[in-house]
């Protein structure tokens, strides 16, 4: 049974970076037909896809257009997990994240359990 | 980006009713459609993808149709399990984009 466990800090202060981190257990982070992505729900937004990594020879990384130069996607086959850093946060970076994995024609079929993170000083 | 047109964005039915949410898409997306349901506190649900396939363990009152651009999922007898917002997600081309959530409140 796979499973994805969030962990990271519910508070970031502006201008800092947001990191969270998602463990994988039941797959593996370098399987193949598989990406692991980063998707955030606010109210003013709704869902809105952030990015994803995957490995498929080599790793691959696709981010959303808002969000490049600021969002970095990172694999650890170590630990078997991904993280996401979103750097320069400001308040409207206040959301619930999520980790989801993309299992080609099955869409999003696992997820993590959120992190709300809320940006303020 | 592709632009999904949910609707409506909130729902009354009574347990027992047949519901119905439609998904539009702003270009071809051929079938590549899920629907997740979506509990507060708790992460989403894929329901159905390739826009008519039932995920494993999902019940069968929950059904996917396509017509062209235009996707509906169907709950055929309303359970009270099944107070959720309702969201359906376009996976033909990046970036992935999702309507805007449909909340069915039981009344």
């Amino acid at each position: 049974q796979v499973q994805l466990q969030q962990s990271g800090p519910g508070l970031v202060k502006p201008s800092q970076t947001l990191s969270l981190t998602c463990a994988i257990s039941g797959d593996s982070v370098s399987a193949n037909s598989v990406a692991w992505d980063w998707i955030r729900q606010s109210p003013s937004r709704g869902l809105e896809w952030l990015g994803r990594t995957y490995y498929t020879s080599r790793w691959y990384n696709d981010y959303a257009e808002p969000m490049k130069g600021r969002i970095n996607i990172n694999s650890d086959t170590t630990n078997n997990q991904v993280s996401l850093q979103l750097s320069s946060v400001t308040p409207e970076d206040t959301a619930i994240y999520y980790c989801a994995r993309k299992n080609g024609v099955f869409a999003f079929d696992i997820w993590g359990q959120g992190t709300m993170v809320t940006v303020s000083s | 980006d592709i632009q999904m047109t949910q609707s409506p964005s909130t729902l009354s039915p009574s347990v027992g009713d047949r519901v119905t949410i439609t998904c539009r898409a702003s270009q071809s997306i051929s079938d590549w459609l899920a629907w997740y349901q979506h509990k507060p506190g708790k992460a989403p649900k894929l329901l159905i993808y390739k826009a008519s396939s039932l995920e494993s363990g999902v019940p069968s009152r929950f059904s996917g149709t396509r017509s062209g651009t235009e996707f509906t999922l169907t709950i055929t007898s309303l359970q009270p399990d099944d107070l959720a917002t309702y969201y359906c997600q376009q996976y033909n081309s990046y970036p992935w984009t999702f309507g805007q959530g449909t909340k069915v409140e039981i009344k």
